[in-house]
């Protein structure tokens, strides 16, 4: 089967760096996705890796490696605003997205 | 630029009744999806276009339909709604098969 694992609830200070991890089995690897939900909205898009190795925007960075089916959300500077939920999604082999449950992230001052 | 919307943004629903969720896109992408959200859970694929005219069927098609009629609009019906269809409701886009998606705001529904 598929399955997208991350940790349900991480919590963290504002100004400091936090870590989410997300490790996958799926039918198939065409990417993985990350994106961000705050409470109530929709999900918006953050990051994409097809390759090994780390992307980085801004205070984000994501990581993956292909081969151990793991990726990691960097979020550096916390601020308040980063509080909400991160979203870890693979694409298959069928281009359909396989969905994390997702890391609610509080962030404290 | 409006991007997707969606609506209603909430409905309360009884059983057994019928009720179609309707998104539209402005940004003339060939893909759309259907997903619906639960606690606890990750969002799950219902139904997918690749493109105007063709649909297919997701992770968790049963009890819900679709038609793609044109590029912009993706409706769903659910032909008898049950209580197990109460969940948030999310239209999606992007541009091809691989992309990134788009998100509407989504709709709430709560079948009684």
């Amino acid at each position: 089967g598929q399955n997208i694992d991350q940790p349900t609830e991480m919590t963290a200070t504002e100004g400091a760096i936090v870590q989410i991890n997300c490790t996958y089995q799926t039918s198939g690897f065409n990417g993985l996705f990350w994106y961000q939900q705050h409470a109530g909205e929709a999900p918006t898009f953050l990051s994409y890796n097809v390759l090994d190795g780390l992307e980085e925007k801004g205070r984000f960075s994501s990581f993956l490696s292909r081969s151990k089916g793991y990726s990691y959300l960097l979020l550096k500077e916390l601020q308040m605003k980063d509080s909400a939920s991160y979203l870890c999604a693979v694409m298959d082999s069928n281009y359909q997205l396989i969905w994390g449950a997702g890391t609610k992230l509080i962030i404290k001052p | 630029t409006a991007g997707i919307t969606q609506a209603p943004t909430s409905q309360i629903l009884a059983a057994g009744r019928s009720m179609t969720l309707r998104c539209t896109q402005d940004m003339r992408h060939n893909a759309m999806y259907w997903y619906r959200q639960d606690l606890g859970l990750g969002l799950r694929l219902i139904h997918y276009s690749n493109t105007a005219g063709t649909t297919g069927k997701g992770e968790v098609p049963d009890g819900y339909s679709v038609s793609r009629a044109n590029t912009d609009d993706f409706p769903l019906t659910l032909a008898s709604a049950v209580p197990s269809q109460t969940s948030v409701y999310f239209c999606a886009s992007s541009e091809g098969l691989e992309g990134e998606q788009y998100f509407g705001p989504g709709t709430r529904l709560t079948v009684t």
